[in-house]
């Protein structure tokens, strides 16, 4: 299986401040259609996930404009350009290029 | 609003089986694939079963294939996960959640507040 591994596994973070999360794919995550199938999603505490980016960089309805999503081939990027209260979760990246389809070990975000 | 809950946790014995089930609604189910995803706090999110909008097609990761096997009633707008051989490493929390695109390799979105399954004599 296609292995993601997340950096940091904690991220402590001043509000208002900006935050960026690593994803690194043990293969490359071009799928044979072109798309890069890179997903990240939210946890906040005592909710289920939720979807944030699909195919690396597009935002899901509703997801605030603070959250980005970059990356290539193996090496992905999640940011949130200032850091609000409401943030605070695990946040995972997941792949949809390979079978079967895997999950990064999550990023814990906190507030300082 | 679009909503899905899953049902059917409990605790189970090693070897057991149990057929959790997943509600529907505020969407065109049958026109969707669903998941199953499960988490556990020592490996986190595990995607385990995919299946497409008619239901003639499913598919799952090694461990839990042939194990497992998901089946849908789109007359009832319900997901099954029927799991048997079940072993403790399947204890988790069971998430169903709507594909985000015909093949859900987009991922998945809304999820259901999960249902805990416990395997333990």
């Amino acid at each position: 299986d296609v292995v993601l591994t997340q950096s940091p596994l904690s991220l402590p973070v001043t509000l208002g401040q900006p935050a960026s999360i690593s994803c690194r794919s043990s293969q490359s995550l071009v799928f044979s259609d072109g798309n890069t199938y890179l997903n990240w999603f939210q946890q906040r505490p005592g909710q289920s996930p939720r979807r944030l980016i699909y195919k690396v960089s597009n935002r899901d309805s509703g997801v605030p404009d603070r959250f980005s999503g970059s990356g290539s081939g193996t090496d992905f990027t999640l940011k949130i350009s200032r850091v609000e209260a409401e943030d605070v979760g695990i946040y995972y990246c997941m792949q949809g290029t390979h079978w079967a389809w895997t999950f990064g070990q999550g990023t814990k975000v906190e507030i300082k | 609003e679009v909503k899905v809950v899953e049902s059917g946790g409990g605790l189970v014995q090693p070897g057991g089986s149990l057929r959790l089930s997943c509600a529907a609604s505020g969407f065109t189910f049958s026109n969707y694939p669903m998941t199953w995803v499960r988490q556990t706090p020592g490996t986190g999110l595990e995607w385990i079963s995919s299946i497409d909008n008619t239901g003639g097609y499913s598919y799952y990761p090694d461990s839990v294939r042939g194990r497992f096997t998901t089946s849908r009633d789109n007359s009832r707008n319900a997901l099954f996960l029927q799991m048997s051989g079940l072993r403790a490493e399947d204890t988790a929390v069971y998430y169903c959640a709507i594909c985000m695109s015909v093949t859900c390799r987009a991922g998945f979105g809304p999820w259901g507040p999960g249902t805990l399954v416990t395997v333990s004599s």
